[in-house]
Formats: structure tokens, C-alpha cells, sequence
């Protein structure tokens, strides 16, 4: 299994918004809806904040929204915040009880 | 609440093998999936491999086949995760995280607090 590709990094001025793509293959985005996107701030825990694709945990902020078409999957954020620099990761599901993530974007709030 | 304590750093020697543990709490242990993710210094994450606490079954990611061994213990409810004839590259941090829902959706909602491996002569 290859890994999933994202951008290596993407910036943004508080307040606006930026979309990290996630692209993978039709076994994998392209064939489930089971994509989910973690929040991991060096030193902590990777936080869920989207899975199958567009659903939101419990207690995560509608400024997170995901989506889908085709074999790319997409992170978008609105209402850039401080607090939301951090590198961010999608994974999917590749059947069979496999999952793949992707290599990371690292976000820059300017 | 929910949780899962994993347990200390370790060092080891290239060839040797590691075993971290993975305690869950606040929650019906049988029910949920645990996955094993690791990232390494500089790297991303990477998905290791899954364990069904309910019958035990396994799935690992290809890479680590023939190398890694994830187990349970009912008990206890603790989840192993044995990765032998260990290498410098193996040098990461290694967390456990529990699915998000009962019926496996395959995201992880509830992760450990990682534990350290480090891989040197």
C-alpha cells in the first residue's frame, strides 16, 4: 500500500480559509467512504476531526469540513485560527481491514 | 472516561524485540477495534496494523508482517504489540487508538499517549 499523497504544506492568514487535498486510488479514497482526517500538534495525541469523510466527532468545531470526488478527499477549514497550525493527516480505509494514511500537510497560520 | 494508558519508553538494541502495552478504560473493552499507528522522527504517521479484542483476529499493514504480533488479554484489558528483529529505522513514537464506534467505522476517536522506542547500539 502507497502511502496517501497530500501537499507537503499550505498556509493562511487568520480568518481565511485553506483546503488540503488528499489523493489516493480507486482502492482506496476512490471505492470507500471511509475517510478521516487527524489534527496532531507535535508532542500530543492525533485528534479525529472529520471521518467518513464530511462527519464530524463529537465536540469538533463546523469549521472543519471534508469532502470527496473521486479518488481525492479534502480538508477545508474555515475561520483560520492560531490554534488550528498543526499538521494534519487523512487516512482511508483500503479494505479488508487495511487502512492507509497520507504523508501529512503542515499548516502555517500566518 | 475513556482512556488508554500505554506504557514507558524503551530502548533497544538493534535485532532485539519490543513489546508495548496498551490498557483501555471507561468503556466495553470487547466492543471497539484498536489500531497501532507509529510515527518516526521527522516522519508521518503510519498505520500498523488492527486487533479485534473480541476474538483476538489481527491485520497487519504488509510492511510489518512476519515482524510485528499484536495480542490481547480479556482480563486485563490490555492490548500488546510485539515488534521484533528491530532496526534503526524503527525508532518512533507508538500509540494505540480505539475505534471510533462499536460497529468499526475504521477512524480513531480515543489514542493512547505514545510511547517512545528508540533503536540503538
Amino acid at each position: 500500500q502507497s502511502a496517501l499523497t497530500q501537499p507537503a504544506s499550505v498556509s493562511g492568514s487568520p480568518g481565511q480559509s485553506i483546503t488540503i487535498s488528499c489523493t489516493g486510488t480507486s482502492s482506496d479514497v476512490g471505492t470507500y467512504d471511509v475517510v478521516s482526517w487527524y489534527q496532531h500538534h507535535p508532542g500530543r495525541a492525533p485528534k479525529l476531526i472529520i471521518y467518513e469523510v464530511n462527519k464530524w466527532p463529537s465536540g469538533i468545531s463546523n469549521r472543519f469540513s471534508g469532502s470527496k470526488s473521486g479518488n481525492t478527499a479534502s480538508l477545508t477549514i474555515s475561520g483560520l485560527q492560531a490554534e488550528d497550525e498543526a499538521d494534519y493527516y487523512c487516512c482511508s480505509y483500503a479494505g479488508s481491514r487495511t487502512l492507509v494514511f497520507g504523508g501529512g500537510t503542515k499548516l502555517t497560520v500566518l | 472516561q475513556v482512556q488508554l494508558v500505554q506504557s514507558g519508553a524503551e530502548v533497544k538494541k538493534p535485532g532485539a524485540s519490543v513489546k508495548v502495552s496498551c490498557k483501555a478504560s471507561g468503556y466495553t473493552f470487547m466492543f471497539y477495534f484498536i489500531y497501532w499507528v507509529r510515527q518516526a522522527p521527522g516522519q508521518g504517521l503510519e498505520w500498523m496494523g488492527i486487533i479485534n479484542p473480541t476474538d483476538g483476529s489481527t491485520t497487519y499493514a504488509q510492511k510489518f508482517q512476519g515482524r510485528v504480533t499484536m495480542t490481547r488479554d480479556t482480563s486485563t484489558r490490555t492490548v500488546y504489540m510485539e515488534l521484533s528483529s528491530l532496526r534503526s529505522e524503527d525508532t518512533a513514537v507508538y500509540y494505540c487508538a480505539r475505534d471510533l464506534a462499536a460497529a468499526g467505522r475504521f477512524s480513531m476517536d480515543v489514542w493512547g499517549q505514545g510511547t517512545t522506542v528508540t533503536v540503538s547500539s
